[in-house]
């Protein structure tokens, strides 16, 4: 499969802490995405790192890219309640013309 | 906001019957992926519209089937709709060749 997994499958941390959330791929990839998604509404486009980087940072956001381990992590500092929702990460294959999903992680920051 | 809208946003249908969905691309953008989401379940990828030609298909039955207009919009048809067809249908748009896709918000489909 080419299916992304994530790990944890449910997070719940206090507001303010940081929370992490991991990915793993089995195939080789042009780029990898990490989305959000407000319960069970339209994905948010949050952040997208390429084969040849290995770390990403957009705001509170930190990304990073192992590719000889096939695994992507995504780092929200200091997490609001605004923050909870479901994280995907989307593996974008070398040869495909669409992205493969994970089975997400559902953070729950509590204020 | 993405700027993709999709119709409707809820829809409840009987097993057996027929749905077309609606979505109009971000403007600018030439090409529509379509996807389904079940429920507690990641979005899995159904196909791809370019340039009015289906550019890519995942692994669902010929029942779904799909169209894209001169002005990009999309629609997605499922016949003989089965329970399991139950789910977020979402549809993205991108410019060919680019890395990023915008998602719609959805639309929610039931099979009763």
């Amino acid at each position: 499969s080419q299916q992304g997994e994530e790990d944890p499958q449910a997070l719940s941390i206090q507001e303010g802490e940081n929370a992490t959330m991991n990915c793993s791929y089995k195939t080789s990839i042009n780029n990898l995405q990490w989305y959000r998604q407000n319960s069970g509404r339209g994905l948010v486009h949050l952040i997208l790192i390429r084969s040849n980087e290995r770390e990403k940072h957009s705001g509170r956001l930190r990304v990073t890219l192992d590719t000889s381990k096939k695994s992507s992590s995504l780092l929200i500092t200091a997490s609001r309640a605004a923050d909870t929702a479901s994280y995907f990460c989307a593996t974008d294959p070398i040869g495909a013309n669409n992205l493969f999903f994970g089975t997400g992680t559902r953070l729950t920051v509590i204020p | 906001e993405t700027g993709v809208t999709q119709s409707p946003t809820h829809l409840i249908k009987t097993r057996g019957q027929q749905v077309t969905l609606r979505c109009s691309s971000q403007s600018g953008h030439n090409t529509v992926s379509w996807y389904q989401q079940a429920l507690g379940q990641g979005p899995q990828f159904i196909f791809q519209y370019y340039r009015e030609e289906e550019n890519g298909r995942g692994n669902f039955p010929p029942r779904f089937s799909g169209l894209q207009f001169p002005n990009y919009s999309s629609e997605l048809n499922v016949n003989a709709l089965e329970l399991d067809d139950s789910a977020l249908y979402l549809c993205a748009s991108s410019l060919q060749g680019s890395d990023e896709q915008f998602f719609g918000p959805g639309t929610r489909l039931t099979v009763l």
